[in-house]
């Protein structure tokens, strides 16, 4: 959590191609580490985590890969379709604090293309 | 299975007013967290409520209060509203405080101050 940045803002691909989006945190406390998927007008959906004792996880087309030292995971989205189209979001929660919030990133508007 | 809702869908305020907002977690949920979301950036978070009771809270004002009820449902309550506060406001609902446990979104409540 706390200073969270996401590379890059934007990204524009061809349908079938890969994308990948990396997301960098400071607080080592730091434990959880979830991406999710927003469409305009829609509620933030999330679309896979990661915990902090593992370091890959895939869902079908969908992975997360994490790097505790590096304080770093990153989100792959493999042979992406139109609608994986949307603004991503990482939001590392870390326990500082006593709660367990989520710090979102800037976002990375993910525009793929016929 | 109802998942996270969120009352009302939209709202349009004019300064110096005054809002509620309401949020019922997803069925087992205990923990209630706020966050705003102005046009473009990532939510931010606001506050967290478990047993009734703030748990943890973001960088905002006085001015932005909440309240748990007994059956883990949540307002956000805003003073002397500022064009400034007009944002979506997502609530997000989940299990406890301690472990990482996921985060479930609402719809959000779309604020307009005039």
């Amino acid at each position: 959590g706390e200073n969270v940045e996401q590379h890059p803002s934007t990204l524009s691909v061809q349908e079938g191609d890969s994308a990948v989006i990396k997301c960098t945190y400071s607080d080592s406390a730091s434990n959880y580490f979830p991406w999710y998927k927003q469409e305009l007008g829609k509620r933030p959906q999330l679309i896979i985590d990661i915990r902090s004792n593992v370091g890959e996880k895939k869902d079908q087309r969908i992975a997360v890969t994490l790097n505790k030292t590096a304080k770093h995971f990153s989100l792959h989205i493999t042979e992406t379709q139109p609608e994986d189209s949307a603004v991503y979001f990482c939001a590392p929660r870390g326990l500082t604090g006593g709660g367990n919030k989520l710090t979102f990133g800037t976002g990375t508007q993910l525009k793929v293309e016929l | 299975d109802a998942g996270v809702t969120q009352s009302p869908t939209h709202l349009i305020k004019t300064r110096g007013q005054q809002v509620t907002l309401r949020c019922s977690p997803k069925s087992g949920h205990d923990t209630v967290s706020w966050y705003q979301q102005a046009l473009g950036q990532g939510p931010q978070f606001i506050f967290q409520y478990y047993e009734e009771e703030e748990r943890q809270r973001g960088n905002f004002p006085d001015r932005f209060s909440g309240h748990q009820f007994p059956n883990y449902s949540s307002e956000l309550n805003v003073n002397a509203l500022l064009l400034g506060d007009s944002a979506l406001y997502l609530c997000a609902s989940s299990s406890g405080l301690a472990g990482a446990d996921t985060q479930y979104f609402g719809p959000g409540t779309r604020l307009t101050v005039l």
